[in-house]
């Protein structure tokens, strides 16, 4: 069975600074790669994904995302963070190897707090 | 832009009453899924639907769990007799399908259960 990791439970980060949030997946073949953004009391927001092809995928707001394979790694970054970017965010995995497309594993989540 | 709407947003309910959570998937849209996070907790996988029936569900959707698309449009979830532990916000999701996997979600309808 997939699942994901998100080692930061929280991190801080100044307005203007880059940010790094990690998401490590265990699966058996290629994933689906996803991140979701969550604001207080909304719904999900998806920010970007992966398939296949390019690793270094490009996505909503500013975000990228980058696959590599021989770490099992998916990590979200911003060159430079805004306010409005505090907000919990999510790293999933779907397996679609039976060709449906089957239900997302989601990691625990890491909430972004901005510092002024 | 096309999104996914579910309603209500809020729903209370006493132990032991059936509820049905409804949302409108995005149009022409294959896939349509529920999850569910309880409060502070990661958002988790209930239940699949695809070609009118179930595709796929996970050890939560239990039989107190059922889903439909009774016109087409709508998609629901209802949860036969409720338990304090179903208190949680519910998310709809629609996913097109053809190769494009990517899942759309609702706002979510939050209930909570006394």
């Amino acid at each position: 069975a997939q699942s994901v990791t998100q080692p930061d439970i929280h991190i801080t980060v100044s307005e203007g600074a880059s940010l790094e949030l990690r998401c490590n997946y265990s699966y058996g073949a290629t994933p689906y790669l996803f991140w979701y953004v969550q604001s207080p009391g909304q719904g999900l927001q998806l920010l970007l994904k992966y398939f296949s092809g390019d690793t270094l995928v490009q996505g909503i707001k500013g975000f990228e995302a980058e696959f590599k394979r021989s770490q099992s790694s998916f990590n979200l970054r911003k060159p430079s963070v805004h306010w409005s970017d505090a907000a919990e965010y999510f790293c999933a995995v779907g397996d679609y190897s039976g060709g449906g497309a089957d239900g997302l594993t989601f990691g625990k989540g890491t909430h972004l707090i901005i510092q002024p | 832009e096309p999104e996914v709407t579910q309603t209500p947003s809020h729903q209370v309910t006493q132990m032991g009453q059936e509820v049905i959570l409804r949302c409108v998937p995005i149009s022409n849209h294959l896939y349509f899924y529920w999850y569910r996070q309880i409060l502070g907790q990661k958002v988790e996988f209930l239940v699949s639907f695809y070609n009118n029936e179930i595709s796929e569900k996970s050890e939560i959707f239990d039989d107190q769990f059922s889903v439909e698309r009774p016109d087409g449009s709508n998609f629901t979830l209802k949860i036969r007799s409720t338990k304090l532990e179903d208190s949680a916000m519910y998310f709809c999701a629609s996913c097109p399908g053809g190769l494009r996997y990517e899942q759309y979600f609702g706002p979510g309808t939050r209930l909570t259960v006394t």
